[in-house]
C-alpha cells in the first residue's frame, strides 16, 4: 500500500505567518489523486483540497495545494486564527486509499 | 445543508458484534457513494469500507473484509456498518463520509465521528 509520511509532526506559528505542510508518499500517486483535509477536535473533518492543487467548495483561497507523483504540498499563505487544526493528507489515485499521519498546527 | 450523523458506537466485548449508522440528509443520497473511515487512538485515518451510489457495489479493506458489512437503506436515507466479530484492534473512532465526484474516492463531507471501544 501507498505510505503517506506528513512533515512536520507539529508546528507552533502565529496568526499572520506562511506556512507548508508536506505530504510524501512511498510511491508514486496515480493523477495526483491527493486530498488534504482539516480537522479540530469534536468536529466532522473538512475538505480543503482534492486532484491535488483543487480546492474545494467554500475554502479560501489563502489554501493552496501543489505536488505531484511522491511530494504534495498544502500552502497557507497567512494564518488566521480559526486555521489551527490538524491536517492530513490521503491519496486515492492508489488501492488501497491511504492516509497520512497528520501535522497539528499550533498557535504559537 | 449536508449533513451526516453517525451513531451505535460503544462499549463491546472481544468476538460480539455491533452496528453503527450514518444518517444522511441535505443531498441525493441516491447518487453518492458513502465511505466508513476509522481512527485508531494516537494512530492515522484508515479508510474502511465503501458503498455505490445504488447500494450494489461494496469493498472492504483486508482488514475487515469477511467481518464487517455495509449497506444502504434507502428508505431512511442512512447507511449501516455491521461489524461481527470484534476485535480489540478494532477500537476507533468510525467516521462515515461521502465520496465526492466523478467517482474519485476523496471524501467532501464527513460526520463528527462515533466511538467503538472493543475490550474485555
Amino acid at each position: 500500500e501507498t505510505v503517506l509520511t506528513q512533515t512536520p509532526g507539529t508546528l507552533s506559528l502565529s496568526p499572520g505567518e506562511r506556512v507548508t505542510l508536506s505530504c510524501r508518499a512511498s510511491q508514486s500517486v496515480r493523477r495526483s489523486y491527493l486530498a488534504w483535509y482539516q480537522h479540530k477536535p469534536g468536529q466532522a473533518p473538512r475538505l480543503l483540497m482534492y486532484d491535488a492543487s483543487t480546492r474545494a467548495t467554500g475554502i479560501p483561497d489563502r489554501f493552496s495545494g501543489s505536488g505531484s507523483g511522491t511530494d504534495f504540498t498544502l500552502t497557507i499563505s497567512r494564518l488566521e486564527p480559526e486555521d489551527f487544526a490538524v491536517f492530513f493528507c490521503q491519496q486515492y489515485g492508489n488501492s488501497p486509499v491511504t492516509f497520512g499521519q497528520g501535522t497539528r498546527l499550533e498557535m504559537k | 445543508q449536508v449533513q451526516l450523523v453517525e451513531s451505535g458506537g460503544g462499549v463491546v466485548q472481544p468476538g460480539r458484534s455491533l452496528r453503527l449508522s450514518c444518517a444522511a440528509s441535505g443531498f441525493a443520497f441516491r447518487t453518492y457513494s458513502i465511505h466508513w473511515v476509522r481512527q485508531a487512538p494516537g494512530k492515522g485515518l484508515e479508510w474502511v469500507a465503501v458503498v455505490g451510489d445504488d447500494g450494489e457495489a461494496k469493498v472492504y479493506a483486508d482488514s475487515v473484509k469477511g467481518r464487517f458489512a455495509i449497506s444502504k437503506d434507502f428508505s431512511a436515507n442512512t447507511v449501516t456498518l455491521q461489524m461481527n466479530s470484534l476485535r480489540t484492534e478494532d477500537t476507533a473512532v468510525y467516521y462515515c463520509a461521502r465520496e465526492g465526484q466523478w467517482s474519485k474516492w476523496y471524501l467532501d463531507f464527513w460526520g463528527r465521528g462515533t466511538l467503538v471501544s472493543v475490550s474485555s
